[in-house]
């Protein structure tokens, strides 16, 4: 079995500060992890995942998230924010062998504060 | 890069009723797709793997005669929630595997 743990629900920051949005996982064999973005009324979109390689992933609008086995977390960081990152946030694991099921956090909606 | 089609977008029907959500992919073939349901304030939920071909899984709890699950095409899997009731009122996202997860822009279902 897997699960994953975001502990905020909300996260509040003014523009232009840095934000941090945690991910903690568990799972019983080797994962891979995903983060998406969920605007206001529409689906997900991929924002980056790790699979193998180097533990630091970025995305194209200066997200980034470092996979850290030892404590199998997946925390979502980006150094200064726009008003524009103001979304729910979603980390997932899948485990990378076998039936690849997808496990989601509960989410965590960012409000960027002008 | 792959997209998958979800229609329609919102969709308000009567208790009683049956609705079909249409989940497509555009440019690839997938053999397999999922299907979730996100309550408010709480993650996604998977209800089912849809296979082309044959018959969906579903994951405990799930209905299979509520929630009908129909993949006859490598590009298209349908979703039929079947004598819609409110409490399944919801947000229902279709995936597709290529490579990665590539999903739908999904439904708002409101049944009154």
């Amino acid at each position: 079995a897997q699960s994953v743990t975001q502990l905020d629900s909300q996260v509040p920051v003014f523009e232009e500060a840095p934000v941090e949005l945690r991910c903690n996982y568990s799972s019983s064999v080797s994962v891979y992890l995903f983060w998406y973005v969920q605007y206001p009324n529409q689906g997900l979109q991929l924002l980056l995942k790790y699979l193998s390689g180097s533990t630091l992933v970025e995305s194209i609008n200066g997200f980034e998230a470092e996979f850290n086995k030892s404590q199998t977390s997946f925390h979502l960081r980006k150094p200064s924010v726009h008003i524009s990152d103001t979304a729910e946030y979603f980390c997932a694991v899948m485990n990378s062998g076998g039936y690849q099921k997808v496990t989601f956090g509960t989410g965590t909606k960012l409000q960027v504060i002008p | 890069g792959a997209v998958v089609s979800q229609h329609p977008s919102r969709v308000i029907c009567k208790s009683g009723t049956s609705v079909k959500i249409e989940c497509r992919s555009l440019d690839f073939q997938a053999t397999t797709m999922f299907w979730y349901r996100q309550f408010p304030k709480q993650s996604l939920m998977l209800m089912a793997t849809s296979n082309e071909g044959s018959k969906a899984t579903y994951e405990q709890g799930v209905e299979k005669d509520k929630f009908l699950i129909n993949h006859a095409s490598l590009t298209l899997s349908t979703l039929t929630v079947t004598s819609a009731h409110p409490e399944d009122s919801s947000f229902y996202i279709c995936s597709a595997r290529d490579g990665g997860y590539t999903f739908g822009s999904g439904t708002r279902l409101t049944v009154v």
